[in-house]
């Protein structure tokens, strides 16, 4: 069954803590996206990987940090120096050149 | 970093009723692609349009690519409860090296019983 899995679905975290929210894909896609949305907006592009090893910052990197060791998986953590984390997060994959992008179900982060 | 500007930002519909939303931008985009998002779940690729003045059709959803590369258009006839959601365009240029997406700021579907 092939797709994009984030987990957990729902996640709670105090203040200052750092937390890694996990993205897998078994498409075989090469570019990998983590996308932040805010409660009735758009989403915003904070990190991408277009091959293993190398990502770029989108436009909201600030307080977020990723790796790309594995073509499956892209992992983001948001660290303490993210001002407002509680968010929606969604990780999307693309398969190489191409422009359409398939999105995972997503990770709604509430930071008390 | 850019969004498309998208409208209507919310509509409140009938069962039943046709429903047209569109999306605008200052640059000019190779492909559109509209998604449509369930609350709490990521967007689902609904259309994708990949030449200027293409006219595509999903079931009752039809989507167009303006013919100035800088618009889209996306209509639903007939529309069901089901159709409940949030809509979002989404434009891509194609820059050797960066290859992102930008999105609109999306079209919040209600139904009205």
């Amino acid at each position: 069954d092939g797709g994009i899995t984030q987990s957990p679905k729902y996640l709670f975290r105090k203040e200052g803590q750092n937390v890694t929210l996990s993205c897998e894909q078994n498409l075989n896609h090469d570019a990998m996206y983590w996308y932040r949305q805010d409660p009735g907006q758009g989403l915003r592009l904070i990190y991408y990987s277009q091959i293993v090893n190398d990502f770029q910052k989108g436009d909201i990197a600030e307080g977020y940090s990723v790796s790309r060791e594995k073509k499956e998986s892209f992992p983001l953590t948001v660290t303490s120096a993210q001002k407002n984390p509680t968010a929606f997060y969604l990780c999307a994959s693309k398969q190489g050149r191409g422009d359409t992008q398939y999105f995972g179900p997503g990770t709604r982060l509430t930071v008390l | 970093g850019q969004q498309l500007n998208q409208s209507p930002q919310s509509m409140f519909i009938q069962e039943g009723e046709d429903v047209s939303m569109n999306c605008t931008s200052s640059s000019i985009f190779n492909t559109w692609l509209w998604y449509k998002q369930d609350p709490g779940e990521g967007p689902v690729l609904l259309i994708a349009l990949y030449k200027a003045g293409e006219l595509t059709s999903n079931g009752r959803l039809t989507a167009q690519f303006g013919i100035t590369r800088k618009d889209s258009f996306l209509n639903i006839s007939a529309s069901i409860p089901s159709d409940v959601g949030i809509y979002f365009c989404a434009g891509f240029r194609s820059n050797f090296g960066n290859e992102k997406l930008t999105f609109g700021t999306g079209t919040r579907l209600t139904i009205i019983p």
